[in-house]
Formats: C-alpha cells, structure tokens, sequence
C-alpha cells in the first residue's frame, strides 16, 4: 500500500546540536515531496520541496533535505537548530502518476522539541 | 503569512449543529483542499476543487460538503456535527495542478470544537 512514514514522533534535541528528521515513503514511483512545519496553534508551514533533479534541496530557515531513492527517504535536517524551531514536522508526498487528484498524503508528524 | 485565509479561526458549536467554514485562496491560485487535522486520524485530505469544478474527493463525510465560487473562495459545510467532528481544518490553495512546480500554501486553519 501507499504510504508515508515518519518513523519518529517525538524528538528532543539540545539547541545548537544537529538535527535529522525521518522520512520514507512506499510508492511504484518516485513521488514529489514535500516538509511542512506546524508551529503550535499556527498552520502548516512550507519548508522546502522536492520534484526532481539536485537531491539536495535547500529550505527556508536553514534547513535541507536530502532525497535518497535507493533507500526511498527524504529525510530533513539542520545543522544547528534553534530554540524556535520546536515544532511538529510532516512529510508529505504527491504522486506523480495521480493525475486528476493532487492531494497531499502526509506521514503521522514528528514532534521536535529543544533543550537547552 | 501564506496569503491563503481562513475565517472563523475558532469555532465552537453543539452536536446536530451545521457550520460554515470559509477560506480564501492566494491571489492567482485556482485550486482549492481541504484537509481535517484531528488527534486520531492526523492530517486527512477532504476535497479540492479547481476553478470551481470538484476536482478529487477523498474520506470526506456525506454530512460534509462544499463549493468554489467564481471568485474562488471556498467554504466547507459540516452538518448534524458530532463531537467526533472536533478537529482543525485547513484550507491549501495552489497556482493549478499538474504544474510541475505546483505547491499547495496552507492557511492558518478553523479549529472547530463540537460539545
């Protein structure tokens, strides 16, 4: 089945200390992806996107991520994070094939909190 | 600020009560979605429609519908609600779909609670 996985919910990091967020997904082709970021009591945030070409991708606020195909990931991350970006974090894919219905299917979010 | 709108921001209403949520899209953007936040089921997408056409369903509700106007705001109707209906929901627009750098901007959300 179709599917997008985050496989942790919650993360707690220091502030200044490198960060990694998980991302997989299950689908017959490579889908367009997508981080969102949801600060609390506010709307879903974009933070960057991937179609296709340059598997590194820059966002805004210093963050990037890194599509690998071979492993179907697309897995977020920051060098140095900062206490204001305590958030929760949503992968979202697109299928390319789904012509007629460009929803987004979100994984289950993860929460990311910073210590300091 | 994404430029996507959405009234009312809080909503707080009885079971068997019907609401209207509405949202305004980005400035150019001809597609509209909607998608419920709730604890149990996460981020779900409702519907879209583009250009004021329904344009794909997904798990939404027969109590649930709603519309696109000509000036292509959206409203979200939800009828005979149930507490289970308590939930945030978001509108997202985009420029249309199918472009290949089509990205979906996403409004602040209508948090409704059904008591």
């Amino acid at each position: 089945a179709q599917s997008v996985t985050q496989p942790d919910i919650h993360i707690t990091v220091s502030e200044g200390a490198s960060l990694e967020l998980r991302c997989n997904y299950s689908y017959g082709a490579t889908p367009y992806l997508f981080w969102y970021v949801q600060s609390p009591g506010q709307g879903l945030q974009l933070l960057l996107k991937y179609f296709s070409g340059d598997t590194l991708v820059q966002g805004i606020k210093g963050f990037e991520a890194e599509f690998k195909r071979s492993q179907s990931s697309f897995n977020l991350r920051k060098p140095s994070v900062h206490w204001s970006d305590a958030a929760e974090y949503f992968c979202a894919v697109v299928p390319q094939s789904n012509f007629g219905n460009e929803k987004l299917t979100f994984g289950t979010g993860t929460r990311l909190t910073i210590i300091p | 600020d994404s430029g996507v709108t959405q009234t009312p921001k809080h909503l707080i209403t009885a079971t068997g009560q019907r609401v209207t949520l509405r949202c305004s899209p980005r400035s150019g953007d001809l597609s509209v979605y909607w998608y419920q936040q709730s604890l149990d089921q996460g981020l779900q997408f409702l519907i879209q429609y583009y250009n004021g056409e329904e344009r794909a369903k997904g798990n939404i509700l027969e109590r649930f519908s709603a519309q696109q106007f000509p000036d292509l705001h959206s409203e979200l109707n939800l009828s005979s609600l149930e507490l289970g209906d308590s939930a945030l929901y978001f509108c997202a627009s985009s420029l249309h779909p199918r472009s290949s750098t089509d990205t979906q901007y996403f409004g602040p959300g209508t948090r409704l609670t059904v008591l």
